[in-house]
């Protein structure tokens, strides 16, 4: 059973980067789009970016000017950092599998990181 | 974007009962619109995929119909470990993919 670890700063200061990594543990990265996600009440849910095994990305428009998102297939984790943050950042923030026998829906969620901007 | 909007905002029911949730989108999706349960402190789970599929270890009294712009999600007797919020979400690839705002069923 594949499961996604998350970690990284919970605390962020504005106009510095945010930084979060995934853990993909019971399943190689090939094959899946790994995705980030984040929620917050203001704006629910809102779908960041997602990477391949071979580093082929796809960002959202809204964040794609501040947004990388790199991928390291020998320790099995993707990560996600969001440069200049501000308030406006700050949600809980998703990691997720993109499974292909379930139509490219998000079939595998990590945990959930809060991360405050202040 | 496409817009997905869901309704209604809140579903105020008793177990046993029928749940019907609505999402309807600003364009047509064909089928490429899922659905996700979250309950508080945790990570959307998927539900359905393909407008109408059920996903692994998902129970039959969830269904979802629909297809284009207008789709349904269908709780048929409500157990209470079902109530919780329920997200729809489209993922057409010429589109940044969004989420609805959500259906909160709650009890009565």
């Amino acid at each position: 059973q594949v499961q996604l670890q998350q970690w990284g700063a919970g605390l962020v200061k504005p106009s510095e980067t945010l930084s979060l990594t995934c853990g993909v543990y019971g399943e190689s990265l090939s094959g899946y789009y790994w995705n980030w996600i984040r929620q917050s009440p203001g704006k629910g849910l809102e779908w960041i970016g997602e990477i391949n095994h071979r580093g082929y990305t796809t960002y959202n428009p809204s964040l794609e000017s501040r947004l990388t998102m790199s991928i390291d297939t020998a320790r099995n984790q993707f990560s996600l950092k969001l440069m200049s943050v501000t308030a406006a950042d700050t949600a809980v923030y998703f990691c997720a599998r993109v499974g292909v026998i379930s139509g490219f829906s998000f079939d595998q969620w990590g945990q959930g990181t809060l991360v405050t901007v202040s | 974007d496409i817009v997905l909007t869901q309704s209604p905002g809140t579903l105020s029911l008793s177990p046993g009962e029928r749940a019907t949730l609505s999402c309807r989108a600003s364009q047509s999706v064909s089928n490429n619109l899922a659905w996700y349960q979250q309950k508080r402190g945790q990570a959307p789970r998927l539900l359905i995929y393909g407008a109408s599929s059920r996903a692994t270890d998902i129970p039959d009294r969830f269904s979802g119909s629909g297809s284009e712009t207008d789709f349904t999600l269908t709780i048929s007797r409500l157990e209470p470990e079902d109530f919780a919020v329920y997200y729809c979400q489209h993922y057409i690839i010429t589109s940044p993919r969004t989420f609805g705002q959500g259906t909160k069923v709650e009890i009565k």
